[in-house]
């Protein structure tokens, strides 16, 4: 049975670093095929994919967030870290980590979501 | 960058409707892309894959066509627990994935 499960601030202020943690299990992130992904989603609005790791540490990233985003993975721990630099208000989201489905880059198991706020 | 634009934005159906939402992305991806389903206050849940291909446990109702850049999300009979967002996902472009706007399927 696959789980994830996102965690970290709830609130932060513009211009600091933003990290969140995924804690996951049910499979390995050592496993060949095997991804974790980050999406997001601001209050009333679409999803929007940031980054995606692979089990060989391969990473994909949003082209338009690419500069602010870094996407980590810990093995032994069963986590993934992505981190955001510079935030901003419009980084107020959903933060969602998801599996990636194998042989696919769809997204068959979610976690439940974090609400980051960024205000001052 | 391959853009995704789905459409209607919104729909209003009644329970038994057939219900179409169509993406379209702006070059060709093959069958690189997937359909979502999300109710408020929840993680999206994976429906359809590869285009065509039915995610384990989605019932049957649900249903997948196109290739290149048009792309079609069926739901054959509507149910009321159908009633949500539905997003598609594109994955050929690398390194970007790309969802489109969502369409709200609403009680008529």
């Amino acid at each position: 049975q696959i789980t994830l499960k996102e965690s970290g601030p709830t609130l932060v202020k513009p211009t600091q670093t933003l990290t969140l943690t995924c804690t996951f299990s049910g499979f390995s992130l050592s496993t060949s095929g095997v991804g974790v992904g980050w999406i997001r989603q601001p209050p009333g609005k679409a999803l929007e994919w940031l980054a995606l790791i692979y089990w060989n540490d391969d990473k994909r990233y949003s082209p338009s967030l690419k500069s602010r985003l870094t996407i980590t993975k810990d093995t032994s721990k069963n986590q993934v870290v992505l981190t955001m630099t510079n935030m901003d208000p419009v980084d107020t989201a959903t933060y969602y980590c998801a599996h990636r489905l194998r042989g696919d880059d769809s997204f068959d198991y979610w976690g439940q979501g974090t609400l980051v706020t960024v205000s001052s | 960058a391959i853009r995704i634009t789905q459409s209607p934005s919104s729909l209003s159906a009644s329970t038994g409707d057939r219900v179409t939402i169509t993406c379209r992305a702006s070059q060709g991806i093959s069958s690189y892309l997937a359909w979502y389903q999300q109710k408020p206050g929840k993680a999206p849940k994976l429906l359809i894959y590869a285009a065509s291909t039915l995610q384990s446990g989605v019932p049957s109702r649900f249903s997948g066509s196109g290739s290149g850049t048009d792309f079609t999300l069926t739901i054959s009979c509507l149910q009321s627990e159908d009633f949500a967002t539905y997003y598609c996902q594109q994955y050929y472009s690398y390194p970007q994935l790309t969802f489109g706007g969502g369409t709200k399927v609403e009680i008529k």
